[in-house]
């Protein structure tokens, strides 16, 4: 079975432009999560949506990003414009069930270079 | 809400030798246990889990965790580490109610053979 799936794998851009992640969740995983990772913070959870919906904001750094899922097996995570500060690894998660159990099922990252 | 500590943040160890990475959750209540590893260049994974019954879990590779719930701690061991568990290591806990699964800053280890 495919994992979950994310693109770009690498991403390298200039300030101020606009950045969009992309990730497909495990097929029948109704939860789906974008944390970001930095050396000096770890693992940080962005949101989460439970049936396409946002049920968790609070971890959005700010007005410059943004996060949608318009289905089940599709997510973005939009930042705009982006900054240094936001060079990170992106990972999206996907996990079965209404509620999160905890286990979830990560994709490879994207990792994003903002010059 | 919850915070997770790990005290170790790189631990080097020869093959052979025993490991423990420490991991302090910041207060009580009903708590759900985790450790994930992450491989060099690769995603990260479950390792094992705590729900409830026995505090010592064992996991996948010969790994175990013991939840001793009046010192907020879920430390893993493993007793004789391989250079194959070179990866960084993520103690996370759910908090009963909520719905954030809360990483801590992960331990790198580095096996040497």
């Amino acid at each position: 079975d495919a994992g979950v799936i994310q693109s770009p794998r690498h991403e390298v851009t200039e300030m101020g432009q606009e950045v969009t992640l992309r990730c497909k969740p495990i097929s029948g995983h109704n939860s789906l999560f974008w944390y970001r990772q930095t050396m000096m913070r770890g693992l940080e959870l962005l949101i989460y949506f439970n049936n396409n919906v946002p049920i968790d904001d609070s971890g959005m750094p700010e007005d410059r990003f943004s996060a949608k899922m318009p289905n089940a097996s599709f997510s973005t995570l939009k930042i705009q414009p982006s900054e240094p500060r936001d060079s990170a690894v992106y990972f999206c998660a996907s996990s079965h069930g209404s509620e999160n159990t905890g286990e979830l099922f990560f994709g490879e990252g994207s990792r994003l270079t903002v010059l | 809400a919850q915070s997770v500590s790990q005290h170790n943040h790189h631990v080097i160890l020869s093959e052979a030798a025993s490991l423990e990475l420490g991991c302090n959750y910041s207060y009580g209540g009903t708590v759900n246990l985790f450790w994930y590893v992450q491989y060099p260049g690769q995603h990260l994974q479950l390792l094992l889990k705590y729900f409830s019954g026995d505090p010592l879990v064992k996991g996948i590779k010969g790994f175990e965790a013991e939840f001793i719930k009046s010192k907020f701690s879920f430390n893993l061991r493993k007793p004789s580490v391989q250079w194959s568990d070179t990866a960084e290591y993520f103690c996370a806990v759910l908090e009963g109610g909520f719905q954030k699964l809360v990483f801590g800053t992960g331990t790198r280890l580095l096996v040497s053979p």
